[in-house]
């Protein structure tokens, strides 16, 4: 099974300000997503991000707004851009694919002030 | 109408009592996720099921694929075992894509 490092695991930030949020597996996965999950919704996926090549994002979500990087196969970022309240959530990464076992990262609980 | 539903959305139980949550779909599947998630955020992954029954320790899993209906059993619950449960079904129609339910919320009382 994969283990999954995940941080910062909460943050406070000021509107207008970027986070960056990593995550750290312990073996080399071909994909990685990122998901939201806003306060009292189920998780959405955000991105794949694969190595070598752009992020492949979900409908409503651009990458001026979260850029991803993949410069690895083990490892993975995902910033949140010029912040707004509406960005308080959880965000996860997961190595989870097709057909196979999910992990998930411990989630970063972000709240915009 | 979602493509996931799940049901209870919240539930209430004693400590000892045998627990049910059920997860129903609308689309071809490959595969489907019960989840874990914890007050902090983090969540992990219980069960990957296709068909079946699967069983890890006090948790049972079971698909019916005709159906399209999952259910994640908790036998002797305990108030560790609260926390919220998400189904998610790895949809294979219309391209890959993984539609998660909206979680049932468990609450286990002393």
């Amino acid at each position: 099974s994969a283990v999954i490092s995940q941080k910062p695991s909460r943050d406070i930030c000021q509107r207008g300000t970027s986070l960056t949020i990593q995550c750290q597996v312990d073996s080399q996965v071909t994909m990685m997503f990122w998901y939201r999950q806003q306060p009292g919704q189920s998780l959405t996926l955000i991105a794949t991000a694969n190595q070598g090549s752009e992020a492949t994002y979900e409908s409503g979500f651009v990458i001026d707004k979260f850029p991803i990087s993949r410069p690895n196969l083990t490892f993975s970022t995902l910033t949140v851009s010029n912040m707004s309240p509406e960005d308080s959530s959880i965000y996860l990464c997961s190595d989870g694919g097709l057909n196979t076992e999910a992990f998930f990262g411990q989630g970063t609980r972000l709240t915009v002030v | 109408k979602n493509e996931v539903e799940q049901s209870p959305q919240n539930l209430t139980a004693q400590e000892g009592e045998f627990i049910t949550i059920n997860c129903s779909y609308s689309v071809g599947i490959s595969a489907l996720h019960w989840l874990q998630q914890h007050p902090g955020g983090g969540i992990v992954s219980l069960f990957m099921l296709s068909s079946g029954k699967k069983k890890h320790g006090r948790l049972i899993a079971t698909i019916n694929i005709q159906e399209k209906h999952s259910s994640l059993h908790i036998t002797a619950s305990h108030p560790r075992d609260s926390a919220v449960y998400i189904c998610a079904a790895l949809k294979n129609t219309g391209g890959f894509k993984t539609i998660f339910g909206a979680g049932t919320r468990l609450f286990v009382k002393a």
